[in-house]
C-alpha cells in the first residue's frame, strides 16, 4: 500500500538553526499539507500546496517558514531560525484532490526538538 | 468557542464494551467531516468519513447533527486494539486550501 514517508524521524537542533523537513508524498497525490503537533496538544495545520504554489497557509506560518517541491518526488518545510516553541511533531499529509471526503493520507511525523 | 470541540477523556472501558464519544464544532459552514485514530506518538488514520445521514463500518458507526453541529462515534464490542485517542476532524469549504481542523481529541483505554 502506497504511503506517505518522512525523513528525518527525529531532528534536534539549537535554537536559531535552520532546519529541513523532508517528505515523500504519494505519488499519484496532487495536493500535500503540513501539520504540526505540539506534544499533548491537537493537530495544527500550517501549509497546503498544489501546483506548485502555496494554497492556504494558517497564522502559524510566518515568515520563518517555507515550503518547496524541489522536484518531482519531494515536498519540504523549512524552518528559517528555529525557536523553542517550534518542537513539536511535524506531519506531512497528501491527498488525490481537495473536494469533498477526499482522505489526506499522514506520514509518521518527524519529531523537531529546539534545544 | 473551539472550533471543535471534544471531552479529552480518558474513557476507560471493559473489553466488549460499548463506548459513545461526541464532538461539536463552531462553524456551520463546515463542509466535512471525519473521525481519525491515533496511537501514541504515531500519525493520525483516516477512521471513518461521516456522512449526513449516519454510517456504519463494522464495529464503528458515525453520526452527524448538522442543526446541532454536532458529532458522533459509537465502538460496539470495544477491543483491547481499540485503546487510542480518537481524534473529531472538519473540513471548512475555505479558499481551496483543504485544510482539516482537529479536535484535541478523546483517548480510549479498553482493559481486560
Amino acid at each position: 500500500e502506497p504511503e506517505v514517508t518522512q525523513t528525518p524521524s527525529h531532528q534536534v537542533t539549537q535554537m536559531g538553526q535552520e532546519v529541513i523537513l523532508r517528505c515523500v508524498p504519494i505519488s499519484n497525490h496532487l495536493y500535500f499539507y503540513w501539520y504540526r503537533q505540539i506534544l499533548g496538544q491537537k493537530v495544527e495545520f500550517l501549509v497546503s500546496f498544489y501546483n506548485n504554489e502555496i494554497s492556504e497557509k494558517s497564522e502559524i506560518f510566518d515568515d520563518q517558514f517555507s515550503v518547496e517541491r524541489p522536484d518531482g518526488s519531494n515536498f519540504t518545510l523549512k524552518i528559517r531560525s528555529t525557536k523553542l516553541e517550534d518542537s513539536a511533531m511535524y506531519f506531512c499529509a497528501s491527498s488525490t484532490t481537495s473536494g469533498g471526503i477526499n482522505e489526506q493520507f499522514f506520514g509518521p511525523g518527524t519529531r523537531l526538538t529546539v534545544l | 468557542r473551539k472550533e471543535v470541540e471534544q471531552d479529552p477523556g480518558p474513557f476507560n472501558v471493559p473489553e466488549g464494551a460499548t463506548v459513545a464519544f461526541n464532538c461539536t464544532y463552531s462553524n456551520s459552514a463546515s463542509q466535512s467531516f471525519f473521525w481519525y485514530r491515533q496511537d501514541c506518538r504515531k500519525e493520525p488514520k483516516l477512521l471513518m468519513s461521516v456522512y449526513s445521514s449516519g454510517n456504519e463500518d463494522g464495529r464503528f458507526t458515525a453520526q452527524l447533527n448538522r442543526a446541532s453541529q454536532y458529532i458522533s462515534l459509537l465502538i460496539r464490542d470495544s477491543k483491547l486494539s481499540d485503546s487510542a485517542t480518537y481524534l473529531c476532524v472538519v473540513k471548512l469549504p475555505t479558499g481551496g486550501g483543504n485544510k482539516l481542523t482537529f479536535g484535541t481529541g478523546t483517548q480510549l483505554k479498553v482493559e481486560l
